[in-house]
């Protein structure tokens, strides 16, 4: 069964570092999104892609993130410079065109911040 | 307005029993309701969906109740198993919108064996 990847499973940064979150998205799906859960807490929005650009965006999804689909299969998350308050686990989601209300989450990259 | 209320935190459950856990909305235009099971170290994985045109829905063990004019859901997993232990989450979203889920808190169930 297809399933949504993504990579490191885990990731360690100074305060202040650039950190790429990667997904890969299952095949044919067109919707995909970030969202992340800080240790113990719920599952919160971050972002929405679709058709190559950003559809939503939340209020924590600041100037420090940006969303990039370089090459058609990957999908990253970058955070430009990290925080404190970034440690978290990040998750990727895809959903396809029919269904789209559906959506398929990845492993997470749990992100620990220094 | 964007908030979905979840109840209870926590919940232990003996074997064979039934587990329920409730949620609540505020904003009407939400119309879909996942709930997904997520395991320690693992990503959320659909569990079960349901739209406001329908009371209840039942896939196996599992069944969403649905009360639109109370603006609740609630899951119920008949015949509790020690493997069903896990954290629950219920979501809402908007299908008119971007389709992005807004979670509940969580509910982190332990079922005895």
């Amino acid at each position: 069964e297809p399933e949504v990847t993504q990579t490191p499973s885990h990731q360690v940064t100074q305060m202040g570092q650039e950190v790429i979150l990667r997904c890969v998205p299952i095949s044919n799906h067109l919707y995909f999104y970030w969202y992340r859960q800080i240790l113990g807490q719920k599952v919160e929005f971050l972002v929405s892609f679709y058709n190559n650009e950003i559809s939503e965006k939340s209020e924590i999804f600041d100037d420090q993130f940006s969303v990039e689909r370089p090459d058609g299969s990957n999908f990253t998350l970058k955070i430009r410079s990290t925080k404190l308050e970034d440690s978290a686990m990040y998750f990727c989601a895809s959903s396809p065109e029919w269904g789209k209300e559906t959506q398929y989450f990845g492993p997470g990259t749990r992100l620990l911040v220094l | 307005q964007q908030q979905v209320k979840q109840s209870p935190q926590s919940l232990i459950v003996q074997k064979g029993g039934i587990s329920i856990i409730n949620c609540a909305y505020e904003n009407t235009a939400f119309d879909y309701f996942p709930w997904y099971q997520q395991f320690p170290g693992k990503g959320p994985a659909l569990l079960i969906a349901i739209r406001p045109d329908v009371s209840e829905k039942k896939e196996g063990r599992f069944t969403i109740s649905f009360n639109k004019s109370a603006k609740q859901f609630s899951l119920h997993i008949m015949d509790s198993q020690p493997g069903d232990s896990a954290t629950y989450f219920c979501a809402a979203s908007m299908t008119s919108g971007t389709y992005k889920y807004i979670f509940g808190t969580g509910t982190r169930l332990k079922v005895l064996a």
